[in-house]
Formats: structure tokens, C-alpha cells, sequence
């Protein structure tokens, strides 16, 4: 079974440019997540759809971050325009359920 | 409101040595608990989880946790450490559909 797929692994942006990284879940998944991991802490959940419907956006910072998940399947997260804070590592998971969730190896994203 | 709280941001053990990272939680419900870890530029392995049922749970790797309701507590040990070992960890609560997970613990096996 092929796991999470996100793309890009790495990006370099400088400040105020738009950037957007995709996320293919695991087959027959879903539940969608999208996740942003700054150095040194844990995961902070962004986004969480439920087929192609937003369950939980509350700390998705609207005004610059936007997130879809077209047809329940991929997802793109964008970000326009970036800050120097938003330098981090932006993890996309999925899950049939509640219990468990499958990572992809994450986007790591460097502001300048 | 949901926390996670791992005590000790790194712990450094020697090779064949006790393994014992924290997790405490506060939470207005009973909820599911997880254990990760993560590698170097690599996201996030499931090692265990508890939902229900047997409080002692076994997962990859050797290692089990044990979910203790009166201490909320969900400790993640292994008996001897392995090289392959060292890693971050993080402990998360999943609580009403929602997923919540601690700062995360760097553990170093020293050989």
C-alpha cells in the first residue's frame, strides 16, 4: 500500500511570494490533515478535511494560508503571501478513523 | 480545553538502558492516546496507541505504554535502548475528532 505522498520535499521562498505544496492520501482515506511543525515543537493541526468538507480550520491563519481538498482525494495548501514565521515543516496526514493516523515525509519550507 | 505535556525535552540513555519518556494530558474526557516517533527529515510513525481496553499497550519496536487514568498519565518505556532508537518522540491526544500533540522529546542513546 503506497503511503502519504506530499511534494515538494523542500522549498525556498522569500518573503511575500506565494508557495503551495500538494498532498496525495493513502488510497480509500478519508480524513485529511494538514499539519504545521516549527523546529523544536510538535505538530500544530491547519486544516482537517473530512472527504472534500472542512471539519476543523480554526487555526488555519485565513488571511494568508487556504487549503482544498478537490473531489475528497489530493489536497493543496497554499500560502500567499509567506512570512519569515512560516519557515517550517508542513506535515499532511490521513486516516480512516479517528485512531490512527499515516504521515507523509513533510515540506520544508525556509522563508528568507 | 486539551493538553499534552512531555516532561524532559531531551533524555540521553546508554545502549541497552531503560528507555522512560513522559506524557502527562489533561482532558474533560476519556481519550485516545498516541505515541510517535519521527527521524531526521521523515514525518511522524504511529508506535502505539490506546483506545480502549488493556491499559498496558504494546507497540513497534519493543515498546509499550501504559495509560493511567488517575495520574493521566501515558508513559512510553522500552527495557533495553537500541542505537536505532534515538529519534524524536511525541505523544498526542486525540479527543472529539480532534488531534493534540505534546512539544516532543529528543532521545539520544549514547553507545
Amino acid at each position: 500500500e503506497a503511503g502519504v505522498a506530499q511534494s515538494p520535499r523542500y522549498k525556498i521562498i522569500e518573503k511575500r511570494q506565494s508557495v503551495a505544496f500538494w498532498c496525495n492520501p493513502i488510497s480509500g482515506h478519508a480524513t485529511l490533515y494538514w499539519y504545521q511543525q516549527i523546529l523544536g515543537q510538535g505538530p500544530k493541526l491547519l486544516i482537517q478535511f473530512q472527504n472534500n468538507g472542512v471539519v476543523d480550520d480554526s487555526q488555519l491563519p485565513k488571511d494568508r494560508f487556504s487549503a482544498e481538498r478537490l473531489k475528497g482525494v489530493d489536497s493543496t495548501l497554499k500560502i500567499q503571501p509567506a512570512k519569515l514565521e512560516d519557515s517550517a515543516v508542513y506535515l499532511c496526514a490521513s486516516s480512516t478513523d479517528t485512531y490512527e493516523q499515516y504521515f507523509g515525509p513533510g515540506t520544508r519550507l525556509t522563508v528568507t | 480545553a486539551q493538553s499534552v505535556t512531555q516532561l524532559g525535552s531531551h533524555v540521553s540513555v546508554s545502549e541497552g538502558a531503560l528507555v522512560l519518556l513522559r506524557c502527562n494530558y489533561s482532558s474533560s474526557v476519556p481519550p485516545y492516546l498516541f505515541w510517535y516517533v519521527q527521524y531526521p527529515n521523515q514525518g511522524l510513525q504511529l508506535l502505539l496507541k490506546y483506545t480502549t481496553g488493556a491499559t498496558l499497550v504494546k507497540g513497534i519496536n519493543g515498546f509499550e505504554a501504559e495509560f493511567k487514568k488517575s495520574e493521566t498519565s501515558f508513559h512510553l518505556t522500552k527495557p533495553s535502548a537500541h542505537m536505532s532508537d534515538a529519534a524524536e518522540y511525541f505523544c498526542a491526544v486525540s479527543v472529539t475528532n480532534q488531534f493534540y500533540f505534546g512539544t516532543g522529546t529528543s532521545l539520544t542513546v549514547i553507545p
